[in-house]
């Protein structure tokens, strides 16, 4: 099975702050996902890599950055944190390549991340 | 750019059938995916649809129309189990880019 893992399940940082999210994946998989998600939103891309140090703006990059230095790891940073970005924030892998359609995404626990 | 619009609530009693609709806007399309999301829970695959027609999983169908930008998931025989969040989610050709729709709060009423 796959897994996919989150450093944490809850998070409280406080405004200004430099926030780390790492996640982990352990099969080996091309493309890795950050999405946020919010009641009545849905789920909204912030960012997403398909190869180790490859990298592409989702739908709300702002405020966000990410980092991916091995194949396995994909990291969400805030640089400074703001209350607005409370929320609960999912990574998901697959292993599609562009001309995969169905690309199922595997998703990690979730991080709830209260900012203060 | 891309969009999936969906339902934000549907109710349903135990043993009923219930379709969660899903209309779409993509450029370029590499078909509709459905994933259920339990409260506290991640978001798990359920179905897929490369081609137009029915997709059938057990209690579980999905059916896709590309001419009319719409899919739907179709749940029999519903359980209490089935209440959760439904999502579609598709990924423009040529992209790695994957979106998902806002998602059906599903609640099935005993």
């Amino acid at each position: 099975d796959v897994k996919v893992t989150q450093s944490s399940r809850y998070l409280v940082k406080r405004t200004g702050e430099k926030v780390f999210l790492e996640c982990v994946q352990d099969m080996d998989h091309e493309n890795m996902f950050w999405y946020r998600q919010d009641p009545g939103l849905g789920l909204r891309l912030i960012y997403f890599s398909y190869d180790v140090k490859m990298k592409e703006k989702g739908d709300i990059p702002e405020g966000y950055s990410v980092s991916r230095e091995k194949k396995e790891r994909f990291s969400l940073i805030l640089e400074s944190a703001s209350t607005n970005q409370t929320s609960m924030y999912l990574c998901a892998s697959s292993s599609g390549g562009r001309g995969v359609g169905t690309d199922t995404q595997y998703f990690g626990p979730g991080t709830r991340l209260t900012v203060l | 750019g891309q969009s999936l619009e969906q339902p934000s609530e549907v109710t349903a009693v135990e043993g009923a059938i219930v379709q969660i609709n899903c209309t779409y806007q993509t450029s370029g399309f590499y078909g509709l995916s459905w994933y259920q999301q339990h409260d506290g829970g991640a978001p798990t695959f359920l179905s897929y649809n490369a081609l137009d027609g029915l997709e059938e999983t057990g209690r579980f169908s999905s059916f896709l129309s590309r001419s009319d930008s719409y899919g739907y998931l179709l749940l029999q025989e519903l359980q209490m189990k089935d209440s959760a969040s439904y999502f579609c989610a598709s990924r423009g050709s040529g992209t790695y880019k994957y979106i998902f729709g806002t998602g059906t709060r599903l609640k099935v009423l005993a």
